[in-house]
């Protein structure tokens, strides 16, 4: 399976301010997927980044929120921007590479705590 | 749309005794079906998922689910608990025919009892 690298793997940021988060793949992959855990709460899709278009996102959340991008088919990057403490949760990224053998990888996570 | 109920917000089992977490989804072509794990300040690890064949799926750990389309269910076991295996567990399906979209269940946090 495709092994993930994430970064940075928590911060403590200020009230309105951004952070971009990154994710590495040791293999080239078609789709990545960054999804949120807020606190005592499940995964939600935020966006699905496909190389070379623009990321497609889910119902409740915004590229001015969260932009992506995705320069590559290893690389891709998440940005929490004009952050609020509601903002507050893991951001986890996740790839399919061999879909059918491997299922879903997912990268560590980045904790995010906004003061 | 696609969705995944897990009925149990907590499993206790003591160390040992066999373990079961419920799962059940609903999708509208066949499903792709997961199941995660997450221990405390880690990401998720892959247990096992179930596409087609046969009902009964082997994973990691000594974990395996069973397949049930008349019960749309997709429950976790295993026979023998251990206190290791303390986590919190995702069920998540996609549909196979439709976009490569995940959905989560909202967890079932497993404690085994010594």
């Amino acid at each position: 399976s495709a092994v993930i690298s994430q970064k940075p793997s928590r911060d403590i940021c200020q009230r309105g301010t951004s952070l971009t988060i990154q994710c590495q793949v040791d293999s080239q992959v078609t789709m990545m997927f960054w999804y949120r855990q807020q606190p005592g709460q499940s995964l939600t899709l935020i966006a699905t980044a496909n190389q070379g278009s623009e990321a497609t996102y889910e119902s409740g959340f915004v590229i001015d929120k969260f932009p992506i991008s995705r320069p590559n088919l290893t690389f891709s990057t998440l940005t929490v921007s004009n952050m609020s403490p509601e903002d507050s949760s893991i951001y986890l990224c996740s790839v399919v590479y061999q879909e059918f053998f491997d299922g879903y990888t997912f990268g560590s996570g980045t904790r995010l705590t906004v003061v | 749309a696609q969705s995944v109920a897990q009925p149990e917000d907590q499993v206790n089992v003591a160390e040992g005794n066999p373990l079961t977490v419920k799962c059940t989804y609903s999708v509208s072509g066949n499903p792709y079906l997961f199941w995660y794990v997450q221990y405390p300040n880690r990401g998720l690890q892959f247990l096992l998922k179930y596409i087609t064949g046969d009902n009964l799926v082997k994973g990691s750990y000594g974990f395996e689910a069973e397949f049930n389309k008349s019960q749309t269910s997709f429950h976790l076991k295993k026979p023998s608990a251990l206190v290791s295996d303390s986590a919190l567990y995702f069920c998540a399906v996609r549909d196979l025919g439709g976009y490569q979209k995940v959905t989560f269940g909202t967890g079932t946090k497993l404690q085994v009892i010594p």
